[in-house]
């Protein structure tokens, strides 16, 4: 199966901003890859954050964004907050019909 | 507004079938979106399982295509997976979730609706 990349962990300081990426290990993202950004914490259901790469899930705060970037989609995270500390996680829909979720990452804020 | 909820045995042994149902409120299964399913087990990051149609069209995971079954119940609006022969791997918190699809300059999908998961243990 197709593997999604993302950064294991990553940090930011409260008020401060994060990129996290993900893509394809095999290559670049096509139009048919339908990039979305789930957040899930400690004890919740997954949430949704962005999809369409870019587009905000409805409810979203403002300081979450997504982008495309090169091969691969961010998600910013500007002016980070405590109960921002959670796992991130990617998913991408692959040219075989089916759909593969980074490994994810862990965010720290401190 | 729509709810989805998970249901089914808590406990399974190993090398038995594993079932879990996801109950459907607030709206109707048939229409364009798909419903997939979604585990986490212990310490891991969340696996797509697979999805379905309201007609019945299924894809699958591939590395877990040979052991799971999704289908759909219109009639009741359910939707439901089958696990065989499981072991301490399959173990794991399972969600339900839609799969909408949405315009974004063009198609696009993503889950927009989850679950609040059910937990299964495998002796």
């Amino acid at each position: 199966q197709i593997g999604v990349t993302q950064e294991p962990s990553s940090s930011v300081s409260p008020g401060g901003t994060v990129t996290l990426t993900c893509g394809f290990y095999s290559g670049p993202l096509s139009d048919k890859s339908f990039p979305s950004w789930y957040q899930l914490c400690p004890g919740q259901t997954p949430r949704p954050l962005i999809y369409g790469a870019s587009v905000r899930s409805s409810g979203v705060p403002g300081r979450f964004s997504g982008a495309t970037l090169g091969d691969k989609v961010a998600l910013t995270i500007t002016g980070a907050q405590p109960e921002d500390e959670c796992d991130y996680y990617c998913v991408l829909y692959t040219n075989g019909g089916d759909w593969v979720f980074g490994g994810g990452t862990r965010l720290t804020v401190l | 507004q729509v709810q989805l909820q998970e249901s089914g045995p808590g406990l399974v042994k190993a090398s038995e079938t594993l079932s879990l149902t996801c109950s459907v409120s607030g709206g109707s299964i048939s229409g364009p979106d798909w419903w997939t399913w979604v585990r986490q087990s212990p310490g891991k990051g969340l696996e797509w399982i697979g999805e379905i149609s309201h007609s019945g069209t299924a894809n699958y995971n591939p590395s877990l295509k040979s052991r799971v079954v999704i289908s759909v119940d219109t009639s009741r609006n359910q939707v439901s997976l089958v696990v065989t022969s499981v072991t301490a791997a399959d173990m794991a918190l399972y969600y339900c979730a839609r799969d909408r699809k949405v315009y974004v300059d063009g198609e696009s999908w993503y889950f927009d609706l989850w679950g609040r998961g059910t937990l299964v243990t495998v002796s």
